[in-house]
């Protein structure tokens, strides 16, 4: 199973951004996403496609349809540029699938 | 709170073997799926595998399958992975990281530990 991320989002502080993730059929499965930062253990911010874990501002939303999954990220922060990577549980293989990973950068 | 810490990282060269550990404390162990994740220099994060909490079922990434092997002690609160047979390739921070269910999310990381192959 493949999941495909664009390599760059670039947005203004304020604006809002978003990071896609592509899969056949993505819709029929849980998504989530990390975040992670250069030198730094990466940070869980959206499970089961639009829940947010506690810590994670309600800035963060996630979506999910048919072939794509979306992470939303409202008004944008310095804070928030990061790589941000989708995630699915393949049953078929019994393995997690990464995109590619998103690299987000606040002009 | 919540601490995954890693060891046993360092420079090999190709074909020899590792063992790297990964201490948990914080949680109840025994009730967590565990899993490996890593990222080579300059690329995006890989999953390498999981096992269950009582280390029945195992699972592999199909870049590792046959020459890695998970395995966990629920004693020592703590995860393993025998890296066989290494490659240039394995070069990465290798991450461990808790999963609340199995196939669920990854809800806390370590922060990770080097391994480098190179002649």
């Amino acid at each position: 199973y493949v999941l495909t991320q664009p390599p760059s989002v670039s947005v203004a502080p304020g604006e809002t951004a978003r990071a896609t993730c592509g899969g056949n059929n993505i819709g029929s499965k849980s998504v989530n996403w990390y975040r992670h930062k250069p030198g730094q253990a990466p940070v869980l911010v959206m499970f089961y496609d639009s829940d947010r874990p506690s810590g994670i501002p309600e800035r963060f939303s996630g979506s999910n349809s048919d072939n794509t999954a979306t992470l939303t990220i409202s008004r944008v922060e310095a804070g928030d540029e990061a790589d941000y990577y989708c995630q699915v549980w393949d049953s078929g293989s019994d393995q997690w699938v990464f995109g590619g990973g998103t690299k987000l950068t606040v002009l | 709170d919540v601490q995954l810490v890693e060891s046993g990282g360092g420079l090999v060269k190709p074909g020899e073997s590792l063992r790297l550990s990964c201490a948990a404390s914080g949680f109840t162990f025994n009730s967590y799926t565990m899993n490996w994740v890593r990222q080579a220099p300059g690329k995006g994060l890989e999953w390498v595998s999981s096992v269950s909490t009582g280390g029945t079922y195992v699972y592999y990434g199909d870049s590792v399958k046959g020459r890695f092997t998970i395995s966990r002690d629920n004693s020592k609160n703590s995860i393993y992975l025998e890296v066989d047979s290494l490659r240039v390739e394995d070069t990465a921070v290798y991450y461990c990281a808790r999963d609340p269910g199995a196939g669920n999310y990854l809800d806390y990381w370590g922060q990770g530990i080097l391994v480098t192959v190179s002649s």
